[in-house]
């Protein structure tokens, strides 16, 4: 596609449900990274995959976040048991490569994850 | 401490006038750097990416990065509201793939 694009836009869901989170990168696009956002606050790494593999997955805040990526395409975050905390916009981003300190990363919209 | 730092601000411009968004960063290895401008509800937008020592415009915005000083800044010219955003530097360390990110400068315009 043209640019990153994550479903859905927004989420709300009851305390305890799992819930899981789409993000499909630009076209090409090897390296793939999730952030969260909570509100006035800044982008906090969750993890970051090099085509399938995710070398990086210490951003992840509890075994209740997980993440998985196939076909060097799309991604999906899972969150089980969802707490109130997690409450958040979850963003994703693409970049052509990361073994390239020039490469730009470009964002999706996000999903908006209300826990309530 | 923070690798990368940026004052929260808000920051207020008038209309028409310069912004001057500065960025310093504590990795001397880091290589890239980069700008990114976030509307309030929305995600952040790629404004400008910057490697090499000096000055690199794009339209009504220049980059400036000093190694030396280990600081990156990002000038607006002409400011207008619709710039009003929070503002995030951004650095990777050679070919790391991590990005370090700043917690970002709100900046307002006000006509």
């Amino acid at each position: 596609g043209a640019g990153v694009s994550q479903s859905p836009s927004n989420k709300v869901t009851e305390k305890g449900k799992d819930v899981e989170l789409r993000c499909d990168p630009i076209s090409g696009h090897t390296a793939l990274y999730w952030y969260r956002q909570r509100l006035g606050q800044g982008l906090e790494f969750l993890i970051y995959f090099q085509g399938n593999s995710a070398p990086d997955k210490s951003g992840l805040p509890s075994d209740r976040f997980s993440a998985e990526r196939t076909g060097e395409s799309v991604s999906t975050l899972t969150i089980q048991r969802t707490q109130q905390e997690d409450s958040a916009v979850y963003l994703c981003a693409s970049s052509l490569r990361a073994g390239q300190a020039n490469t730009e990363a470009f964002f999706g919209q996000g999903t908006r994850l209300t826990v309530v | 401490q923070k690798e990368v730092e940026q004052n929260s601000g808000p920051l207020s411009v008038p209309e028409g006038a310069i912004a001057s968004l500065n960025c310093t960063y504590s990795d001397r290895g880091s290589q890239s750097f980069f700008w990114y401008r976030q509307y309030s509800g929305k995600s952040p937008e790629l404004i400008m990416s910057i490697y090499s020592n000096g000055d690199k415009e794009d339209g009504r915005f220049t980059a400036q990065l000093n190694k030396a000083s280990q600081y990156v800044s990002l000038l607006i010219r002409d400011s207008q509201p619709s710039d009003s955003a929070t503002y995030l530097c951004a650095a990777r360390r050679g070919s790391n793939y991590q990005l370090i990110w700043g917690a970002g400068t709100k900046l307002i315009i006000k006509p």
